[in-house]
């Protein structure tokens, strides 16, 4: 399966509080997980990116958690700031293949 | 200053028209993408090129043409026969394709075109 579910399809969050964005995929090949930033009318920035052989990375307020046996892995945006709004997607690589994306995840903070 | 461009920002066109949009890049990156992107949805693959004068077929090919002549430029054509062509087209392109995977992989993406039918 190619495929990769991304959840929730829309978050809220107060500013200073955490977001969490779930992805999960079945295809056991995938072995590269990017996490994309989308602002309004511009294209997709790279975020943050794991490969399956660590557990977590972080940059800053940015936090990827991975779960090999689950087959998951999870955006965490720590102190999030209104200037986090926008829509992140995260997507999964096979080599050979190209890049799979989740549907996205609109975060909007409030101040 | 590298980076990849696509224009125009904003296009429209009549129904049975066909279009070229266009995207060029600096980075001196081997492969390149083109993404559909509709609301609430995820990026879809409709062409990519790993090389000058190659290219493939992504998932949602049909309607949709692209040429390779030039290592920086990858224009795509959206023809009459494309049923539902009003989107917002992402324009990427990655250092390669290596393995295993890693940031050599990684694509960089174009500000886009929000093509518009009449």
């Amino acid at each position: 399966q190619q495929q990769v579910k991304q959840s929730p399809q829309s978050l809220i969050v107060q500013k200073g509080g955490i977001s969490i964005i779930n992805c999960a995929y079945e295809n056991t090949a995938f072995d590269y997980f990017p996490w994309y930033q989308q602002f309004p009318g511009k294209g997709p920035a790279l975020l943050i990116a794991i490969r399956p052989d660590v557990s977590e990375k972080k940059e800053g307020r940015f936090t990827i958690s991975f779960n090999k046996s689950a087959k998951q892995f999870s955006l965490h945006i720590m102190d999030s700031q209104p200037g986090d709004s926008a829509t992140y997607f995260c997507a999964a690589l096979n080599y050979g293949q190209n890049f799979v994306f989740g549907p996205g995840t609109r975060l909007s903070v409030l101040p | 200053d590298g980076g990849i461009t696509q224009s125009p920002k904003y296009l429209f066109r009549k129904e049975g028209q066909n279009v070229t949009l266009s995207c060029e890049q600096n980075l001196n990156h081997d492969a390149m993408y083109w993404y559909r992107q509709d609301p609430g949805q995820g990026l879809r693959l409709i062409y990519y090129s790993q090389i000058v004068n190659d290219f493939q077929k992504g998932d949602i090919a049909e309607g949709y043409s692209v040429s390779r002549e030039k290592k920086e430029s990858f224009p795509l054509t959206v023809t009459s026969a494309q049923k539902n062509p009003t989107a917002f087209y992402l324009c990427a392109s990655s250092p390669g394709t290596g393995f295993p995977p890693s940031s050599y992989n990684e694509q960089f993406f174009g500000p886009g075109t929000r093509l518009t039918v009449l």
